[in-house]
């Protein structure tokens, strides 16, 4: 089982709706989850850290984290066009952070 | 300006000849860390570093060396590259709180091309 899962996509969303993206992890010992955005040809940068059990809300952005079901989420409210890139979620493992292989998400227009 | 700086941001080799991709930070961080990331596999941790003089293996260590003397430099070294080397490169660094990491922020990347 890979460390941290997401489903490659790409993900097709309605400019305005809600995204969703997940994420599964197999370490019960990971402590620190995060998620970052990644455009075409950039470097990834941090939208949200979460690291207890429940929601955690950034204006249009909710990180969701479930530890006995070792799932992570994020939503994305109102979608925008200049939300479309590569979702990655990471994970702290022992010092190390460990990144899912990404979800492209398209916003529709 | 806080960053994290890469350099070179492309470079093209031959098999065998070494390199050395630089990477330095003004933040204090003491985490730093390389990543590669390839088509459908990801960003990889290659190598990391908790501090001055320590640093361990990631996930894919084979093939690269890494030095950690200084607190704001982390270069990546690669004593005889082979074409399997040829990646999108990234360095990063963050703050160790009592929750671990924290937010890594990421150098712009190097793209190398090992013919």
């Amino acid at each position: 089982q890979k460390e941290v899962e997401q489903n490659s996509g790409p993900l097709s969303v309605p400019e305005g709706a809600i995204a969703s993206l997940n994420c599964t992890y197999s370490d019960r010992g990971s402590q620190s989850f995060f998620w970052y955005r990644q455009y075409s040809g950039k470097s990834p940068e941090l939208i949200m850290s979460i690291y207890s059990n429940g929601d955690k809300e950034d204006g249009r952005f909710t990180a969701q984290l479930n530890k006995a079901s070792q799932y992570v989420s994020l939503l994305i409210r109102d979608s925008q066009p200049s939300d479309s890139a590569t979702y990655l979620c990471a994970v702290n493992r022992d010092d190390k952070i460990i990144f899912g292989k990404g979800t492209r998400l398209h916003i529709l227009p | 300006e806080a960053q994290v700086t890469q350099n070179p941001r492309y470079l093209i080799t031959v098999t065998g000849k070494k390199l050395t991709v630089t990477c330095s930070q003004n933040m204090n961080h003491e985490y730093m860390s390389w990543y590669r990331q390839d088509p459908g596999l990801g960003l990889r941790q290659i190598y990391y570093s908790m501090n001055v003089e320590v640093t361990d293996k990631g996930d894919v260590p084979e093939g690269y060396k890494v030095s950690r003397k200084e607190k704001r430099n982390f270069p990546l070294i690669l004593e005889s590259p082979s074409p399997n080397q040829t990646s999108l490169y990234f360095c990063a660094s963050s703050f160790i709180s009592g929750s671990g990491n924290e937010k890594l922020f990421f150098g712009s990347g190097t793209q190398l091309s090992v013919l």
